[in-house]
């Protein structure tokens, strides 16, 4: 079943603007990753934060990770046309059971970014 | 150049006619799996494998099977297709089962129509 859900589901705004998605889960985590995708294209990852950090910045993209709230955000900065593509985040489970190895992946919000 | 490899991009077929999508990650990794994407269900995982000869059903395995013969190498396949198999397919790979990183590799996708 989907762990993650993603919130909101589509996101329109204006070049420069800040973009804000957020990623909710259910169960203990080892760690959380965002993926993007353009559309029809596969994932590639963007970043990858541990279930005992808080917070990590890559470039533009700033991540959250609350484990008590069990959610995570995503925040692009100074967003630009190119950044518009749908984004999911992943959760890995702890490691043990069937879980190991495995990835979940949320329902994906799809950005759009206006010149 | 490190990549995923799927094949065909895009196939039509027909319901019940035996078919094969193969994938290739030329990274010698560990774990490969496979996704299908589906409007409003996000990615599910269909099987994976943490090495060769290791396979193991994922969320939706239902109507699939796969083999890991070949490090390298994770087909497909479909022994019966129906048309509810219509989907994005994605093959993806890792370098790591248990440690805290599993970022993914993703292929750029098969798109599969059943009739």
């Amino acid at each position: 079943s989907q762990q993650g859900e993603e919130d909101p589901q589509a996101l329109s705004i204006q070049e420069g603007e800040n973009a804000t998605m957020n990623c909710s889960y259910k169960t203990s985590i080892n760690n959380l990753q965002w993926y993007r995708q353009n559309s029809g294209r596969g994932l590639v990852h963007l970043i990858l934060i541990r279930s005992n950090e808080r917070e990590k910045h890559s470039g533009r993209l700033r991540v959250t990770l609350d484990t008590s709230k069990k959610s995570s955000s995503l925040l692009i900065t100074a967003s630009r046309a190119a950044d518009t593509a749908s984004y999911f985040c992943a959760t890995k489970a702890n490691a043990g059971g069937t879980s190991y190895g495995k990835l979940t992946f949320g329902q994906g919000t799809i950005l759009t970014v206006h010149p | 150049e490190a990549q995923v490899t799927q094949n065909p991009r895009y196939l039509i077929t027909v319901t019940g006619k035996k078919l094969t999508v193969t994938c290739s990650q030329n990274m010698n990794h560990e774990y490969m799996s496979w996704y299908r994407q589906d409007p409003g269900l996000g990615l599910r995982q269909i099987y994976y494998s943490m090495n060769v000869e290791v396979t193991d059903k994922g969320d939706v395995p239902e109507g699939y099977k796969v083999s890991r013969k070949e490090k390298r190498n994770f087909p497909l396949i479909l022994e019966s297709p129906s048309p509810n198999q219509t989907s994005l397919y994605f093959c993806a790979s890792s370098p790591r089962t248990w440690a805290t990183k599993n970022i993914q590799y993703f292929g750029a996708g098969t798109r599969l129509s059943v009739l």
